[in-house]
């Protein structure tokens, strides 16, 4: 079974500042990894995923993780937030050889303060 | 936005009464997923189905069946409803198993049982 860990329930950011949410895993098997975002009242939206070769993934609008096996995380970045940023963060995995099931996170609640 | 729609989208409802909700996709996608969101539990997976006529039971089943005559379709009941199923149900769909392949969320559903 695979499980994953956001320690951080919340993260307040200023406007412009750059912002970490982490994601660490545990598995027996090799997985896939994604970060989901829900705006307010929505539902989830693939922010972006690692399913093999490079390790630093990048979403369309500024974000980027990088998987690290030794580890077993998987933390998503981004250098300067906006206001739009404001949202739930969820990060996942699923087992390679599976039915594509997700196993999510906790979530992590960004708030970029103006 | 892929074409998923959940009805109702909100639900008030009694212990005890039996309910059920629609999820109904557009997109022709073999493989649809109902979720429950929690507050500091993320999204935990409580049926899938793999095809028409095609389920099975998720990481939080108990108390909840499913149902899918139509690919487009996918019906989850809740028997007799209890205090405990107060949750937002999201649906997903995803084209293929495995590959990491995107699972898409519809808007979700409040129920709340009084």
């Amino acid at each position: 079974a695979q499980s994953v860990t956001q320690l951080d329930s919340q993260v307040p950011v200023f406007e412009e500042a750059p912002v970490e949410l982490r994601c660490n895993y545990s598995s027996s098997v090799s997985v896939y990894l994604f970060w989901y975002v829900q705006y307010p009242n929505q539902g989830l939206q693939l922010l972006l995923k690692y399913l093999s070769g490079s390790t630093l993934v990048e979403s369309i609008n500024g974000f980027e993780a990088e998987f690290n096996k030794s580890q077993t995380s998987f933390h998503l970045r981004k250098p300067s937030v906006h206001i739009s940023d404001t949202a739930e963060y969820f990060c996942a995995v699923s087992d390679v050889s599976g039915a594509n099931n997700l196993f999510f996170g906790t979530g992590t609640r960004l708030t970029v303060i103006p | 936005d892929a074409g998923i729609t959940q009805s109702p989208r909100h639900k008030v409802t009694e212990t005890g009464t039996p309910v059920t909700l629609r999820c109904h996709q557009t997109e022709n996608h073999r493989y649809m997923y109902w979720y429950r969101q929690d507050p500091g539990h993320g999204l935990r997976l409580i049926h899938y189905s793999y095809g028409v006529k095609d389920t099975d039971k998720g990481e939080v089943s108990d108390g909840y069946s499913v149902s899918r005559s139509k690919t487009e379709d996918f019906l989850l009941t809740l028997e007799s409803a209890t205090s405990s199923q107060t949750s937002v149900y999201f649906c997903a769909i995803s084209e293929r198993a495995g590959q990491g392949s995107e699972q898409y969320f519809g808007p979700g559903t409040r129920l709340t049982v009084t």
